[in-house]
This record gives C-alpha cells, structure tokens and sequence, in this order.
C-alpha cells in the first residue's frame, strides 16, 4: 500500500494565481482531510470528508475549496492565492475513530 | 466549542529521565485520544492511542494514561533518548465521530 500520497511535494505561487493540492490513499478509509501547519505550529482544520460526495468546512476554510467525487481522492482547491496562505498543507485520512494517516505534505509558498 | 488544552509547550529533559506531557479536553463524548510524534521537515505519526474504555496502555517505553471523570490524559515517556527530540501532539476524537480536536502541541528537548 502506498498510503496517503501528496502532490506536489513544493510549490511556489505568486499572489492571485490558483492551483489545486492533489491527495489520494489507497486504504478504502472514509474519512480524509486536510490540515495547514504553520511554521512552529498546530494542525489547523481546513476541511474534511465523511465520504464520496460529503464535504464540510473545518476550522480554517476561507480561500479553499474541495470536492470528494472517489473513495481514493480529495483535491483541495486555492482560489487566489495570498501570502497568508504559506505553510505546509498535510493530507490525513482514517477509519471512524481511528489513527488519521498523513501523507508527506506539500509546502507552499506564496510571494 | 470543544477544545484540547497541551501543557507545556515546551520540555526539557535530560536523557534518560523521564518526560510527561499532558491534556485536558472538553467534550465528554470524546472516546478516542491519539498521540502523535513529528519531527522536524516530517509528517505526524501516531505513537500511541487509548480509547476510553481503557485507563492505560503501554507500548515499551511509552504510556499513556486516561482520567475520564476529570477529563485528562497524558503520555509518559520512559528511559528518554535523543531520538525522542520531537514535537508530540495529543487529540480528542470529536464525539464519537471522525474528527480530531488538536493540542497546540509540546515541543521535547533531550539533553545529553
């Protein structure tokens, strides 16, 4: 298994352009979700799914969008890109109350 | 809204004593705590979990400990070493559902 794949690994934007964080797993779990982390910081929520077709906002959602259309993938979308916006995104995903699997994160920063 | 308190922040340790870092949440549907380790430039890895069911559980030099009537659960590391330097992040299941509500986190120092 492969577990839970990020693309890109890095990823340099300048303000206003828009791109698209790709996630898959390959574990069947119901559940994903992506998180930013800030430099010296927690997980904040951005948003997750419970499964194909159901999304809801987490914590932090402003300026993202995502969609759930395969068990396998959950994109997360930037609309236009802000500086504030630069941190490390991370891609999680589980079974109901179980370990969350992250994949290796992408990096992002917007100039 | 429901939330998870970590303390400290940071910790300081010489190698080998022991270090205990603990978390006190406040939804009491909550029935599932995770701990998870990340290294610098790394993704969170789970190290070890309690559901709540269960007061404690041990993984070699690892525990944690669950207080469900006071809401509070701690993970204690034994025997430290330098490989255990990390950022450790406690969680709490939202309810019995699939979210996790995050520490702030606790960042290790081991001394030699």
């Amino acid at each position: 298994n492969a577990g839970v794949t990020q693309t890109p690994k890095f990823q340099v934007l300048k303000t206003g352009q828009s791109m698209t964080l790709q996630c898959a797993q390959d574990m069947n779990h119901e559940y994903m979700s992506w998180y930013r982390q800030d430099p010296g910081m927690g997980l904040r929520l951005i948003h997750y799914s419970v499964g194909a077709g159901i999304t809801d906002q987490g914590e932090v959602p402003n300026g993202y969008n995502v969609s759930r259309s395969t068990t396998e993938d959950f994109p997360l979308r930037l609309l236009s890109a802000a500086p504030s916006q630069t941190s490390v995104y991370f891609c999680a995903s589980s079974y109901r109350n179980s370990e969350q699997y992250f994949g290796p994160g992408t990096r992002l920063t917007v100039t | 809204g429901e939330n998870v308190e970590q303390h400290p922040s940071t910790l300081s340790v010489q190698e080998g004593d022991s270090a205990v870092i603990k978390c006190t949440y406040s939804d009491s549907a909550s029935n599932y705590f995770p701990w998870y380790k990340q290294e610098l430039g790394k993704r969170p890895q789970l190290i070890i979990d309690i559901r709540s069911n269960v007061g404690e559980k041990k993984d070699q030099r690892i525990a944690v400990t669950l207080n469900k009537t006071a809401k509070h659960f701690s993970l204690h590391i034994t025997e430290t070493q330098p490989e255990d330097s990390a950022v450790y992040f406690c969680a709490a299941s939202k309810g019995s559902n699939y979210q996790l509500i995050w520490g702030a986190g606790t960042k290790l120092i081991i001394k030699p």
